[in-house]
């Protein structure tokens, strides 16, 4: 089956310390995985996709696919970065996301 | 602007009483999906719309009805609420072409007593 694992529910570190939230997926197929965001009183919004590379506000991801992994990384965290992550997979007409990890970030 | 909007965004009411949450946005997208958020379960899909008059089950469609009518509004019907629905309730859209980049409205927190 489909399905899209992040182990934790929640993630705490300081600011400046490296940041890595997990994400597994099991797909039988090519996968296609997102990471989408929700700061405090905003909406859900997309963060990045594995297939353009791209680093955006400091975070990268790098697909896996001998580990089935997606982790989402950022070398120097900030308060700012304090929010809901939540890991996502594309299944031909759906979005299948993930439990979600809750960053804190402490000054 | 470009936006998902719901209403409304808060709402309390008791077991049986029939519901309906609306959903319109206004970027002219073909797909449009409902999601419940739970803590510790996530966001997992309640229907989804692929176009007008086109409607399917997500992964949690029990107590739950949808109808897309028009391209831009896809209410969430509830014809017998109970309290194992209360939840956050989140309506998106997306291009049929782009279905990763889904646009989200700001949510509906429903309690059923």
């Amino acid at each position: 089956a489909q399905r899209v694992t992040q182990p934790e529910k929640l993630l705490s570190v300081f600011k400046g310390a490296p940041v890595e939230l997990k994400c597994n997926y099991s797909y039988s197929g090519s996968p296609e995985l997102f990471w989408y965001v929700q700061y405090s009183r905003q909406r859900l919004q997309l963060l990045l996709r594995h297939i353009s590379r791209e680093s955006i506000k400091g975070f990268t991801a790098d697909l896996n696919k001998g580990e089935t992994s997606f982790h989402l990384k950022k070398p120097f965290a900030q308060e700012e970065d304090s929010a809901m992550y939540y890991c996502a997979l594309k299944d031909t007409d759906k979005l299948i996301f993930g439990t979600g990890t809750r960053l804190q970030v402490f000054p | 602007e470009a936006q998902v909007t719901q209403n409304p965004r808060y709402l309390i009411t008791v077991t049986g009483k029939k519901l309906t949450v609306t959903c319109s946005q206004n970027m002219n997208h073909e797909y449009m999906s409902w999601y419940r958020q739970d803590p510790g379960l996530g966001l997992r899909q309640i229907y989804y719309s692929m176009n007008v008059e086109v409607t399917d089950k997500g992964d949690v469609p029990e107590g739950y009805k949808v109808s897309r009518k028009e391209k831009r509004n896809f209410p969430l019907i509830l014809e017998s609420p109970s309290p194992n629905q209360t939840s956050l309730y989140f309506c998106a859209s997306s291009p049929i072409s782009n279905l990763y980049e889904q646009y989200f409205g700001p949510g509906t927190r429903l309690t059923v007593t």
